[in-house]
């Protein structure tokens, strides 16, 4: 079972919100990756939790707050967006951890954000 | 700074024909590399992966690298409609923080 599942698909949220964003495997995966996706660009990297910590944080504004509450959940928290932030969000998660081969990266059907 | 290029396209091939695409990348310490295939609207689709110099076959997918030259490709045999996609390969970064770096993408499109 190669999935990763988000929640949800389809979210519109005004400037002022707050909403989050969820994501689950199963595969026994220990490094879950957010990716932002805009139309027609490939996707840029975010965060990387390895082991349910933070390793890697991509310059991403404070606006954006990772979770990685156990090593089957990844929740990215949303507050005061801007509609420039409106793009496709998605998760990954892979085997490997950092210093060992093979990154094979599974992604999740993503959240398509919407920021009014 | 670690690049990955991929030619944009659009990449047009006729229904049956191979469609070869290409990707070159500056990490010279890059280990592994992967295509993903990536519908209008969907998430990127891992269909591919190589870690050794040569050729790696699976069904109609073959992906060649060339670490030496600092190539990878994937071609496409007896292209189909359903694979028009934009296929995008990323690259296994070195170092202590692992990632996978993307290029921008090649648009495919098979005619029928």
């Amino acid at each position: 079972d190669t999935e990763v599942t988000q929640t949800p698909k389809h979210l519109v949220m005004g400037m002022t919100n707050k909403k989050s964003l969820k994501c689950e495997q199963h595969m026994g995966h220990r490094a879950m990756y957010w990716y932002k996706q805009k139309a027609k660009k490939p996707p840029e990297l975010m965060f990387v939790y390895s082991y349910e910590k933070l390793s890697i944080n991509e310059s991403v504004p404070s606006r954006f707050s990772p979770e990685c509450p156990n090593s089957s959940l990844l929740n990215l928290h949303l507050h005061a967006l801007q509609p420039e932030d409106s793009a496709l969000y998605l998760c990954a998660s892979s085997q490997a951890e950092p210093g060992q081969t093979a990154l094979e990266a599974f992604f999740g059907q993503g959240t398509r954000l919407t920021v009014v | 700074q670690k690049e990955v290029e991929q030619n944009s396209g659009p990449l047009s091939v006729p229904e049956g024909a191979i469609a070869s695409l290409n990707c070159t990348y500056s990490d010279r310490g890059s280990q592994s590399f992967f295509w993903y295939r990536q519908y209008s609207g969907k998430s990127p689709e891992l269909i591919m992966f190589i870690y050794s110099n040569g050729d790696k076959e699976d069904g109609r997918f073959t992906a060649q690298l060339n670490k030496a030259s600092q190539y990878v490709s994937l071609l496409i045999r007896d292209s189909q409609p359903s694979d028009s996609a934009t296929y995008l390969c990323a690259v296994d970064s070195s170092g202590s923080a692992r990632q996978l770096t993307f290029g921008s993408g090649t648009q495919l499109t098979v005619l029928p």
